[in-house]
């Protein structure tokens, strides 16, 4: 079956540093790939997508680029903000085989002036 | 505004006893879902809904039912709740199918005694 891997939080990061969470996904066929951002108390929203290999998603200065040889779609800032505390996920999902949407675990990311 | 609305917002309850989480879009949508959170395990997908009278299970089906009589509404109904459910639950709609962009609820946090 489909499963996606992020690395483990919480990430600690000081404001204006470089951000990566890591995502690596297991996948049949050829899933689209999602980030998804959690605010505290709230429902997750959509942060990028990506349909296909190579694809690049971006949004709100996040970056993710879809990289099917790697089977990896690793997020990437290039100055966080202390806004950007939330917990972010990875998400993969394939209309083949049944129409599931499969999540990571879920990276905390602190930001700290 | 377009939303998912979840209610209630917060469910404390004792084992056994029958409930029933709603869930209720205005977006015309024809995918819905509902996904469990807990720590250390990410999001887990449920159920899901490809549209009127038609559902399928998720990843983590044990325990709860589902029914989509109206394209609006996809109510998660526990029949006899035992501690091991008690977790925050979401609940999410799309266009058409997984692979769109999904819109959360803001979450139910039911605890089980």
């Amino acid at each position: 079956g489909n499963s996606v891997t992020q690395m483990e939080g919480p990430v600690t990061l000081s404001e204006e540093a470089f951000l990566t969470i890591n995502c690596t996904y297991t996948a049949t066929g050829y899933p689209s790939l999602f980030w998804y951002v959690q605010y505290p108390g709230e429902g997750l929203q959509l942060l990028l997508k990506a349909t296909k290999a190579d694809d690049k998603g971006s949004n709100k200065g996040f970056e993710a680029t879809y990289r099917k040889e790697t089977t990896s779609f690793h997020l990437e800032k290039g100055s966080v903000q202390v806004s950007d505390s939330a917990v972010y996920f990875c998400a993969l999902a394939s209309t083949g085989g049944g129409n599931k949407l499969t999540f990571g675990t879920g990276t905390q990311l602190k930001v700290e002036l | 505004e377009a939303q998912v609305t979840q209610n209630p917002r917060y469910l404390i309850t004792v084992t056994g006893k029958k409930l029933t989480v709603t869930c209720s879009q205005n977006m015309n949508h024809e995918y819905m879902s509902w996904y469990r959170q807990d720590p250390g395990l990410g999001l887990r997908q449920i159920y899901y809904s490809m549209n009127v009278e038609v559902t399928d299970k998720g990843d983590v089906p044990e325990g709860y039912k589902v029914s989509r009589k109206e394209k609006r509404n996809f109510p998660l109904i526990l029949e006899s709740p035992s501690p091991n459910q008690t977790s925050l639950y979401f609940c999410a709609s799309s266009f058409l199918v997984s692979t769109d962009t999904q819109y959360f609820g803001p979450g139910t946090r039911l605890t089980v005694l």
